[in-house]
């Protein structure tokens, strides 16, 4: 059974950065996209971006850009998320996802969007002083 | 970006009643839509994609159908484990887009 397994919960101070790690299998890190969906506490979902791990291609949401950085480390096919200059509007859970469609994509051109078939488990940030 | 409403906010079913979701796209977005439950404390699970077409372990009870920008999840026989936020999402353009969910609960 495919799983992501993430990090576990943390308290961050405001300005801080924090990072989020996403445990996946090989096939996964090979084959597939991950998205960053995040949730505040009683709220909807929001997606950040997306990755290929395989490849470290990613999209962002434009409204995370140049506060969201994610990576992938293929020895340990682990993705990872890192968000900087946390206010206290950052408290939530953060999920990876993993697309239902396997795809083989080198480039960001070819990196098409999908619904999420797999999700992890949630890794609760708070921001507080 | 595209903008996803979902209605109602919450729906109250008693069990065994059927439960009809809606959710809008604010511009076309073919039938690159899914949906998603979540009850507390849990992350979401992909119900339905494409649509209309069940996600693998779904029970047949769920379906989703389209018309233009309009998307209809409902389920046939509310089950005690059905009562759930449901979430559509739409995956045509970038940035993929949530709508704000719509909370199933027991009459």
């Amino acid at each position: 059974q495919v799983q992501l397994v993430q990090s576990g919960a943390g308290v961050k101070k405001p300005g801080s950065s924090v990072r989020v790690s996403c445990k996946t299998s090989a096939d996964t890190f090979s084959n597939y996209a991950l998205s960053w969906v995040r949730q505040a506490p009683g709220q909807g979902l929001e997606w950040m971006g997306g990755i290929i791990p395989m490849f470290n291609i990613t999209k962002y949401a434009q409204k995370f850009q140049g506060r969201v950085t994610f990576n992938a480390d293929e020895s340990t096919t682990t993705a990872y998320i890192e968000l900087s200059s946390l206010t206290s509007e950052d408290t939530a859970v953060y999920y990876c996802a993993r697309d239902y469609r396997a795809k083989y994509c080198t480039s960001t051109t070819c990196y098409t969007a999908d619904a999420f078939e797999i999700w992890g488990q949630g890794t609760m940030v708070s921001v507080s002083s | 970006e595209i903008v996803m409403t979902q209605s109602p906010a919450t729906l109250s079913v008693s069990p065994g009643e059927r439960a009809t979701l809606s959710c809008r796209a604010s511009r076309p977005i073919s039938s690159n839509l899914a949906w998603y439950q979540q009850k507390p404390g849990q992350a979401p699970t992909l119900l339905i994609y494409g649509a209309s077409t069940r996600a693998t372990g779904i029970p047949a009870r769920f379906s989703g159908s389209e018309s233009g920008t309009e998307f209809t999840l409902t389920i046939s026989s509310l089950q005690s484990e059905d009562f759930a936020v449901y979430y559509c999402q739409q995956y045509n353009n970038w940035p993929l887009t949530f709508g704000g969910g719509t909370k199933v609960e027991i009459k």
